[in-house]
């Protein structure tokens, strides 16, 4: 079953920050977030394991929240190179694949 | 290093056709997975591969057959297109089930 994004889409300006939602109705075993750019392939950002860490790239970082499952990413002090869309990709079952949320458009405006 | 490369980049099939996308990786990964990412949608998965000789279906799988003979290589047939195979595929490589996804370019394919 799909995971479930919100928002689906959102507008900053440039030094704005954002947080992206994962949600999911079955457990997680791992979360992991991808950003594609327009007509490119998707590029991958990271990885959170079931324990509820918390992990960073740039100003860019996540958090698993197992009870919720629920995974957050967060956008700090946006720049205009964020701009893509953001993916979750879920592993809903101990070795299952990845199966990925619709996306979260994200535009940063100058 | 390439990474993970597909070819080719665009294609035009007339409804019935078959063909074949290709896909190769130079990162000795053992995972390999194809997807479908059609305009304001997510990555659907196709079929995936654990390892040379080993593939399974994913969550949209009819239509399109897949092996992998080499490590390397992880082809994607459609058998006979129809429209709603007008897409982009993507093709992916990871050392792990848990491991970073690295993808393809990606093939854009329209079926008329």
């Amino acid at each position: 079953q799909q995971p479930v994004q919100s928002p689906q889409a959102v507008i900053l300006r440039e030094g704005e920050d954002a947080v992206i939602n994962c949600s999911s109705s079955k457990a997680l075993y791992s979360v992991h977030w991808y950003r594609q750019k327009h007509g490119e392939a998707p590029v991958f950002l990271m990885i959170l394991l079931k324990g509820g860490e918390q992990k960073g790239h740039e100003k860019i970082s996540a958090s698993f929240n197992e009870k919720k499952q629920q995974s957050s990413l967060y956008l700090t002090a946006s720049q205009l190179s964020y701009s893509g869309t953001y993916f979750c990709g879920t592993e809903l079952g101990a070795g299952n694949m990845l199966t990925f949320g619709g996306g979260t458009r994200l535009m940063v405006k100058p | 290093n390439a990474g993970v490369t597909q070819t080719p980049k665009f294609q035009v099939l007339k409804t019935g056709q078959s063909m074949t996308l290709q896909c190769a990786q130079d990162m000795n990964h053992e995972y390999m997975s194809w997807y479908r990412q059609d305009p304001g949608m997510g990555l659907r998965l196709i079929h995936y591969s654990v390892g040379a000789g080993i593939t399974d279906q994913g969550e949209v799988p009819n239509g399109y057959n897949v092996s992998r003979s080499t490590t390397e290589d992880f082809p994607l047939r459609l058998l006979s297109a129809a429209p709603s195979q007008t897409s982009v595929y993507f093709c992916a490589s990871s050392s792990g089930l848990r491991g970073p996804q690295y993808f393809g370019p990606g093939t854009r394919l329209t079926v008329t």
